[in-house]
């Protein structure tokens, strides 16, 4: 019954690589979503696709970069990476995104990157 | 820019007691205001939900109330157990309804 996907689960790697983290959710939803929860538990939007479109683009480094294959999947692609990327990051979806209609985001199991 | 302001940051209370949780918004145009749980090493769950048209909704132990002319709405837990122990996180859409503000959570302890 998993609504929001990601892979890995944990991911611990040196600084400078290059890492992926995949998201998929089967809700049929319009609207996907990646997060960052810093060490102060601090829920930060990275990005929002709609329709495989982005829509958000936060001021993150572009080292990191979002990836929408299809409407069901959003991954986040990350270079170079450094000690400061260590968080959890979560994907979310939601059924649509704008006007009055707005709904519940469900939110993926996250994905704890420990960069050493 | 748009910001979610949340308080307080740790909540500790006896358990039976109640629980409120308090978040102020900058964006007058966010029109729905969602309440998270996140248990630790889990993922954020909903737990209750208000639109800018309502300005109070229950559900059984839980309550959120809502002062649009202020900016602010509110989480009620009454009757707390153990298991309400956990992280909360208020919400508030931003960006024309394209996203969600988070406030900065409010860790609530609940002991027996």
């Amino acid at each position: 019954d998993t609504a929001v996907s990601q892979t890995p689960k944990y991911l611990v790697t040196q600084m400078g690589n290059d890492k992926s983290i995949k998201c998929e959710q089967n809700l049929g939803h319009d609207t996907m979503y990646w997060y960052k929860q810093d060490s102060k538990k601090f829920l930060k939007i990275m990005f929002s696709y709609n329709n495989k479109e982005l829509i958000i683009n936060e001021t993150v480094p572009n080292r990191f970069s979002p990836k929408s294959p299809d409407k069901a999947h959003l991954n986040l692609h990350i270079n170079s990476l450094e000690l400061g990327d260590s968080a959890v990051y979560f994907c979310a979806s939601s059924p649509n995104s704008g006007g009055s209609s707005y709904n519940e985001q469900f939110f993926g199991p996250g994905t704890r990157l420990t960069v050493l | 820019g748009e910001n979610v302001e949340q308080h307080p940051s740790t909540l500790s209370v006896q358990e039976g007691d109640s629980a409120v949780i308090k978040c102020t918004y900058s964006d007058s145009a966010s029109n729905y205001f969602p309440w998270y749980k996140q248990e630790l090493g889990k993922r954020p769950q909903l737990i209750i939900d208000i639109r800018s048209n309502v300005g109070e909704k229950k559900d059984q132990r839980i309550a959120v109330t809502l002062n649009k002319t202020a900016k602010h709405f509110s989480l009620h837990i009454t009757e707390t157990q153990p298991e309400d122990s956990a992280v909360y996180f208020c919400a508030a859409t931003s960006r024309g309804g394209t996203a969600l503000i988070f406030g900065k959570g409010t860790t609530l302890s609940v002991s027996s």
